[in-house]
């Protein structure tokens, strides 16, 4: 069956980076596409971008340009996001799910998520 | 602000039907699919309802979808207290190049 496992929690500073891990099982990894969601707490879902890990391709939501950075490592089938110079406001769980198509969106299924506390 | 508008929160009693409203542009659901989730409390999103009107698989047919130009509806008929979630409306935009999300809507079975 499909799943995605995602790291686990990190708190962190003010403008330090964060990099949440999600490894997927069940399916061909390099077929499907994957899209990282978040959701701060109390609010609801906000898409952060998407990876094609078989073709390398990548599509970063506008708001996060040039923080964000998603990868996928084909050998161990396992996603990657990273941001950087970290804000308080980006203090949410994180969540991979595993996406369809391009220019289209549904996902199927989600990782447990990963709880990104920032604080000073 | 969402670029999609969703009614906040909704009630219903047990065994009525509620209705919730995903409205949005022609940038989005005019021209795409839309997708819906439901999110139990404390737990992750879990899809609903594909390319407008399609049930996902194991989702029980008193979930329904429907789409008319810019708005999306997901209708729930016989609800159940484990209905009680939050649920969103998900599509691409194409004016942004991504997806957007509606706020999201709380509904209370009581």
């Amino acid at each position: 069956q499909v799943q995605l496992v995602q790291s686990g929690a990190e708190v962190k500073k003010p403008g330090a980076s964060v990099k949440v891990s999600c490894k997927a099982s069940g399916y061909s990894f390099n077929t499907y596409q994957m899209d990282w969601v978040r959701q701060a707490p109390g609010q609801g879902l906000e898409w952060l971008g998407r990876i094609h890990p078989g073709e390398d391709r990548t599509n970063y939501a506008q708001k996060l340009q040039g923080r964000i950075t998603m990868t996928g490592d084909t050998s161990t089938s396992t996603a990657y996001m990273e941001l950087t110079s970290l804000r308080s406001e980006d203090t949410a769980i994180y969540y991979c799910a595993r996406a369809w198509g391009d220019g289209y969106f549904m996902v199927d299924y989600w990782g447990q998520g990963t709880l990104v506390s920032v604080s000073s | 602000q969402s670029v999609l508008t969703q009614p906040p929160s909704l009630s219903a009693a047990p065994g009525q039907k509620v209705t919730i409203s995903c409205s949005g542009s022609s940038s989005n659901i005019a021209n795409h699919f839309v997708s819906w989730y439901q999110q139990l409390p404390g737990a992750a999103p879990k899809l609903l309802i594909f390319e407008d009107n399609k049930r996902f698989s194991g989702i029980p047919d008193r979930f329904s979808g429907s789409k008319s130009a810019t708005s999306a509806t997901l209708v729930i008929t016989g609800l159940q207290t484990g209905d009680e979630a939050d649920y969103y409306c998900g599509v691409w935009d194409r004016s942004l190049r991504g997806v957007v999300f509606g706020g999201g809507t709380e509904l209370t079975v009581l």
